[in-house]
């Protein structure tokens, strides 16, 4: 079974300029999460989609970042423009719903962000 | 605040010995415990999920342990290998789904 995946592994871009990450979801997981970790800081949280829904966006940081997720499956997060303090790994990862509550999360290998 | 702390200096021990890692918090109130193991370049992986009404969860040679009074999990390892040597964090969920992390403890198992 393929994991999540998530395009590109790398990215660098100057100040100023648009990235936009992809990520895929593991088949039939209808929970979709996005992540990331600037320099020195732990994982922390962006948002939430149920299928193609935002549950949770509390941790976007602001309206220079915009997530989607068209039809429930695959999903994107565009940054525009690009600052400095945005470069990091940001990670995406899925769940399945179970009805418990909880879930554990399956994690793409992330999107190495570098903004010059 | 809110606050997770691991410890943030790596942990060395010898191939076969028992390694503990710790995870405290503060002002939260966490539904379920996760632990979760993260290799150079990769993104975390599952382990063992706790919740708050349990004491002790075991999996293979993993035992993680839960004290809501201390704000406290452990995470043992035991009979180390050197194919443990990772970073490992420390998760809380509220409920809300998002899931907090704490820095997480690079263990290094020397052979």
């Amino acid at each position: 079974e393929a994991g999540v995946t998530q395009f590109p592994s790398h990215s660098v871009i100057e100040k100023g300029q648009t990235v936009t990450l992809r990520c895929d979801p593991i088949s039939g997981h209808d929970n979709l999460y996005w992540y990331r970790r600037v320099m020195g800081k732990e994982i922390k949280f962006l948002l939430h989609f149920v299928k193609e829904s935002k549950q949770d966006e509390s941790g976007m940081p602001n309206n220079r970042f915009l997530a989607e997720r068209t039809g429930g499956t695959y999903s994107t997060l565009k940054v525009q423009p690009a600052e400095l303090e945005d470069s990091g790994v940001y990670f995406c990862a899925s769940s399945q719903d179970l009805g418990q509550g909880h879930e554990k999360l399956f994690f793409g290998s992330g999107t190495q962000l570098s903004v010059l | 605040s809110q606050k997770i702390e691991q410890n943030s200096e790596a942990l060395n021990i010898q191939e076969g010995k028992t390694a503990t890692l710790t995870c405290n918090y503060t002002n939260y109130s966490p539904a379920y415990l996760q632990w979760y193991r993260q290799d150079p370049g990769r993104g975390p992986v599952f382990l063992l999920l706790i919740r708050e009404n349990e004491k002790e969860k075991r999996k293979e040679r993993l035992k993680v342990t839960f004290d809501t009074t201390l704000k406290q999990s452990l995470f043992h390892i035991t009979a180390s290998q050197p194919a443990d040597s990772a970073t490992y964090l420390c998760a809380l969920d509220t409920g809300r789904r998002a899931l907090t992390f704490g820095s997480g403890t690079r263990l290094q198992v020397q052979p």
